[in-house]
């Protein structure tokens, strides 16, 4: 299961709160995403990015902000415009081939 | 927008029987369908996909068929076991104007019973 991580695995924030969730890999993986997951639902597409210092919105942006500075790291920003921000988030990366591997997620409860 | 659609949401098999879940996509560039298992609490992880010039595969208990006219795709598992519990989500994949993208179906939770 190595390679892409997450952090924290659980999360807690007040309303109102920004709150950064992190994921790394070690894969050497040029593509990165962010999905949200809600309970019984699939994963929507939050943000991309398809090489460093470059990202795209996915179907759910609005109240989340992402940036890629390393090819390793693409951190998470949940923010206080995000109304509804309880879910699991799962980050994955891609390499040359299609094949998309998941972190072990974070789980964030708003307070 | 592009979207799949996934059926069941629920499947309840008996040990030993099979358990077949369709999926539907719309976006036309989509080349790439992978399927994802993942258990509660925890990551998906693939376990077959299936590019658009291939109409069939099979991975021991698990095949995958396309029919790219129709879009359609769907998941046989044979001869299921206690173990198979779990969500099974499909997806599309291709390039859009963005870039690489997948969407994922919504699900169906699969249960099989000792």
């Amino acid at each position: 299961d190595g390679g892409i991580t997450q952090s924290p695995k659980y999360l807690f924030r007040k309303e109102g709160q920004n709150v950064t969730l992190s994921c790394e890999q070690n894969l050497n993986h040029d593509a990165m995403y962010w999905y949200r997951q809600d309970p019984g639902q699939g994963l929507r597409l939050i943000y991309y990015s398809q090489i460093v210092n470059d990202f795209q919105k996915g179907d759910i942006a609005e109240g989340y902000s992402v940036s890629r500075e390393k090819k390793e790291s693409f951190p998470l920003t949940v923010t206080s415009a995000q109304k509804n921000p309880t879910a699991f988030y799962l980050c994955a990366s891609r390499g040359l081939a299609e094949e998309q591997f998941f972190g072990p997620g974070t789980r964030l409860t708003v307070l | 927008g592009e979207n799949v659609e996934q059926h069941p949401s629920t499947l309840s098999v008996q040990e030993g029987d099979s358990a077949v879940i369709k999926c539907t996509y719309s976006d036309s560039a989509s080349n790439y369908f992978p399927w994802y298992k993942q258990e509660l609490g925890k990551r998906p992880q693939l376990i077959i996909d299936i590019r658009s010039n291939v109409g069939e595969k099979k991975d021991q208990r698990i095949a995958v068929t396309l029919n790219k006219t129709a879009k359609h795709f769907s998941l046989h598992i044979t001869e299921t076991q206690p173990e198979d519990s779990a969500v099974y989500f499909c997806a599309a994949s291709g390039v859009g104007t963005g870039g690489f993208k997948t969407i994922f179906g919504a699900g169906t939770r699969l249960f099989v019973k000792a």
